[in-house]
């Protein structure tokens, strides 16, 4: 099955400062490749993804980009702010109503006002 | 966008009573919706799948007794925590992905058990 692999566990930056999270995955047939934030106490929430088809998505500071030939997919964080510290967590997903997510371990963004 | 609520929020227990936990998207049909357990400063471990009108499909080492899911309806999906234990304390979160198109993912806000 989808094996993946999310680095680092924790990392801390300087507010305004960029944060970079990496994560590989193994199933070349993964499609689909969502990633969330979860703030303590809360369940994760979606904050971008990005199918295959797809080099790289941005949404404001947020930016997601795929290497399918090298099978990972990173999340950009430009001009950090303390409210985005959080655990952040990878996934990838097989097929178009794909049932099955394989979650990273998550890292967890500390920054630093 | 889509909206899975999740309740209760947090409920303390007595040990040996059983819990239940819901899963509801507000704004859309799930067919499949996941159960999952959270250790603190850890992933997601997904003990179950929930398909609509259909028994659920658990993980290996999670035990279908004591852990009773329900997927009822497109909406609703029950997690209840039979014969709870001080073991079992733990955050509980449902995930649900709609019924037509693509497999995006949404979560519940999550529900924290204690066991006493």
């Amino acid at each position: 099955g989808e094996n993946v692999e999310q680095h680092p566990s924790t990392l801390s930056v300087q507010e305004g400062d960029s944060a970079v999270i990496k994560c590989t995955y193994s199933d070349s047939a993964s499609n689909y490749f969502p990633w969330y934030k979860q703030e303590l106490g809360k369940g994760p929430q979606l904050i971008i993804d990005i199918r295959s088809n797809v080099g790289e998505k941005k949404d404001q500071r947020i930016a997601v980009t795929l290497n399918k030939t090298a099978k990972h997919f990173s999340l950009h964080i430009t001009e950090t702010q303390p409210e985005d510290s959080a655990v952040y967590f990878c996934a990838a997903s097989v097929g178009v109503k794909g049932n099955q997510f394989y979650f990273g371990t998550g890292t967890s963004l500390t920054v630093i006002p | 966008g889509a909206v899975v609520s999740q309740h209760p929020s947090r409920v303390i227990c007595k040990s040996g009573t059983s819990v239940k936990i819901e899963c509801r998207s507000l704004d859309f049909q799930a067919t499949t919706m996941f159960w999952y357990r959270q250790f603190p400063k850890k992933s997601l471990m997904l003990m179950a799948t929930s398909n609509e009108g259909s028994k659920a499909t658990y993980e290996q080492g999670v035990e279908k007794d004591k852990f009773l899911i329900n997927h009822a309806s497109l909406t609703l999906s029950t997690l209840t925590v039979t014969s709870a234990h001080p073991e079992d304390s733990s955050f509980y979160i449902c995930s649900a992905s709609a019924a037509t198109g693509a497999n995006v993912l949404t979560f519940g806000a999550g529900s924290r058990l204690t066991v006493l």
